[in-house]
């Protein structure tokens, strides 16, 4: 089984509209991590969020949110007033066994989103 | 913070040749990971370190794969001999608690 599934391959939305990413994960450690990476065309990987297993609420970080719904093992990437310059492929991973610094990412297939003018 | 830096950005080999892909972690960060990105695997990490030693290398490919990384400043991936298979975007990352930072990657091209 898969841990980390993104299952919007694509996903397109107007400027200045608000677009949610959809992720989901699995696992049966207690604690953990979700992160949220945006790769434009030029390749580089940009961290953009991250929620931990025991936060009690969602992260925010600038127009980044997520919806975290734990029993449902679900963190959706909420993009809100969408830039052109927010088109890039989105990826959501997740490190099991949260805390401490040296536990590995594992990344879902990621959703690509085209910010339309 | 100048990030993480990875050399050579791009490279280009024949196969049979030996590559070998270099990592400088951000300072103070006393984690560091290689992923490998292809378009039919997506992402894929191939060994992480923690304080210098390897931890986790049981997504490396195969023994032409090697990486060491002898201070908390530096780390290498080598591929010997490479075979065309090995065309990838490699990827040097390194975090000290939750955020994972990532280098711009190195695109091989295995000819």
């Amino acid at each position: 089984a898969q841990k980390i599934t993104q299952t919007q391959p694509g996903m397109f939305v107007q400027e200045k509209e608000a677009v949610t990413l959809d992720c989901t994960y699995d696992t049966s450690d207690q604690s953990y991590g979700l992160f949220w990476y945006k790769q434009p065309s030029s390749g580089e990987m940009i961290f953009l969020i991250y929620q931990g297993s025991y936060d009690e609420q969602n992260a925010t970080e600038g127009r980044y949110s997520l919806n975290f719904q734990k029993a449902r093992k679900s963190t959706n990437l909420v993009i809100s007033a969408s830039q052109l310059g927010d088109s890039a492929m989105y990826f959501c991973a997740m490190r099991e066994a949260g805390g401490g610094s040296a536990r590995q990412l594992t990344f879902g297939s990621g959703t690509q989103l085209t910010v339309l003018p | 913070d100048a990030g993480v830096i990875q050399s050579p950005r791009h490279e280009v080999t024949e196969m049979g040749q030996e590559v070998t892909l270099r990592c400088k972690p951000i300072s103070g960060h006393n984690s560091l990971f290689w992923y490998r990105q292809t378009m039919m695997r997506g992402l894929e990490l191939l060994i992480y370190f923690n304080n210098n030693v390897p931890i986790d290398d049981s997504g490396m490919p195969e023994d032409r794969f090697s990486a060491k990384m002898p201070n908390a400043s530096f780390s290498t991936l080598k591929i010997q001999p490479s075979e065309p298979r090995d065309s990838a975007v490699y990827f040097c990352a390194s975090n000290r608690y939750n955020e994972q930072f990532f280098g711009p990657g190195t695109r091989l091209t295995v000819l």
